[in-house]
């Protein structure tokens, strides 16, 4: 079953336009997500994290925003830049309850078109 | 500040063999965690690691196993090697709860 979803295997967006990438999760337990951005057999890189506490956390062209109710979160990058197409990777973790696993959508593809 | 490494990078092993991946965590991080990735399964959690004893374990079975050493490096051993196995084995550290970084990855490949 599983427990974060990223429905939209794909974006494209033109160089300088906002981007937004999706997620949603189902196990309320969950009260700390983060974003990785991942390129072909590499590891993921960190790109920013969110407590349960907080509705937003920016960091310079990234933010992201949590929809607790909704059990929804997305990352906004702005501008866009070609550099950034890779897949991007939302993932939740529940460390309230002594759990540090994390567990993974299954990637949104974005392509920042020059 | 040195990243997570792995070693080796790339395996190629036989059916029924054995394997052990290694992993250095970022200097100072005392939790190291294990991930499968396939294209059919996405990122799954295998287990993880925080002084020494198993903190967290996923849904693989006990041919996957691992441990740490008392300087946080981490190993993980597959025995029975079986096709299905074949991934991108990947290995995260953080300093307990929170930001997990990534090392580049093993990838084993079963014949």
């Amino acid at each position: 079953d599983q427990q974060v979803k990223q429905n939209s295997p794909s974006l494209s967006v033109q160089e300088g336009r906002i981007s937004i990438l999706n997620c949603d999760y189902t196990n309320s337990m969950f009260d700390y997500f983060l974003w990785y951005k991942k390129y072909p057999a590499e590891g993921p890189t960190f790109l920013i994290s969110i407590s349960s506490i907080k509705d937003k956390n920016e960091d310079g062209r990234f933010t992201v925003f949590l929809n607790k109710s909704a059990k929804h979160l997305s990352l906004h990058i702005v501008p866009s830049q070609p550099g950034d197409s890779a897949v991007y990777f939302c993932a939740a973790t529940a460390p309230s309850t002594g759990a540090n696993n994390l567990f993974f959508g299954t990637g949104t593809r974005l392509t920042v078109i020059p | 500040k040195a990243g997570v490494t792995q070693t080796p990078r790339y395996l190629i092993k036989t059916r029924g063999q054995q394997v052990t991946l290694s992993c250095s965590p970022i200097s100072g991080h005392r939790s190291v965690s294990w991930y499968q990735q396939t294209p059919g399964q996405g990122l799954q959690f295998l287990f993880e690691y925080f002084s020494e004893t198993q903190r967290n374990k996923g849904n693989f079975p006990g041919r996957f196993s691992g441990r740490q050493f008392s300087n946080s490096r981490s190993e993980m051993n597959v025995s029975t090697l079986e096709l299905g196995d074949s991934a991108l084995y990947l290995c995260a550290s953080s300093w307990d709860y929170n930001e997990q970084f990534f090392g580049p990855g093993t990838r084993l490949t079963v014949l």
